[in-house]
């Protein structure tokens, strides 16, 4: 099976900072992984997503980096914004398995 | 833009009530999901359906059951509501891919509460 986990349950940043959120993973055979932003009461918007032939992907703001030698992953967001104040979580798909595995998610607060 | 729909955002039921939640995408995905989420446990599922009058379990199953008659058409039924299913309940769905495997990036609906009294 797979296991995911954040590192942090909550995180504070100030606004205009860098933000990295990270996200860990057990299965060695994992080769996608998914970035999802939730707001509160509202369902899980995807962010970015990045496949195991790659260790960085970009977006508009965000950047995903992937370490498989580890089985690490983090999402960066750059020059955060109020509007980035949400929970983060990562999910994680093997090879193998038929479904994509959730971490428990990091809330994360811009502060003004 | 992919469009998942929940029938309603809020529910308030009795123990023991029947009750029916509803979910549409509009995005011709053969994949969808049923998922609860609740606070320190993240999201788990709880079915899922790969087509058409196909369902699967998830990892909790118990007390649920679904239904999908139609592929747009997800709906996700507890038999017998009681006070432990008080969550907040996700669809979603995705498209399976040319290369065989069952997954890609899921899109969430926004949600349904729901309260059992």
């Amino acid at each position: 099976g797979e296991n995911v986990g954040l590192h942090l349950p909550t995180l504070s940043v100030q606004e205009g900072d860098n933000s990295i959120i990270n996200c860990a993973y057990s299965n060695s055979a994992s080769d996608y992984f998914i970035w999802y932003k939730q707001e509160s009461g509202k369902g899980p918007q995807f962010i970015i997503d990045i496949r195991s032939n790659m260790d960085k992907r970009q977006g508009q703001r965000v950047t995903v980096l992937l370490n498989k030698t580890v089985k690490h992953l983090s999402l960066q967001i750059a020059a955060t914004q109020p509007g980035d104040s949400a929970v983060y979580f990562c999910a994680v798909l093997s090879g193998s398995a038929r479904q994509l595995t959730f971490g428990s998610g990091t809330q994360l607060t811009v502060l003004p | 833009d992919v469009k998942v729909t929940q029938s309603s955002r809020y529910l308030v039921k009795r123990t023991g009530e029947k009750v029916f939640l509803e979910c549409v995408q509009d995005m011709d995905h053969e994949n969808m999901f049923w998922y609860r989420q609740d606070p320190g446990l993240g999201l788990r599922l709880i079915y899922f359906s790969y087509d058409v009058k196909m369902k699967e379990k998830g990892d909790i199953p118990e007390g649920y059951s679904v239904s999908r008659e139609k592929k747009e058409r997800f709906s996700l039924i507890l038999e017998s509501a009681s006070t432990n299913q008080t969550s907040m309940y996700l669809c979603a769905s995705s498209f399976r891919t040319n290369l065989g495997r069952n997954q890609e990036t899921q899109y969430f609906g926004p949600g349904t509460r729901l309260l059992v009294l």
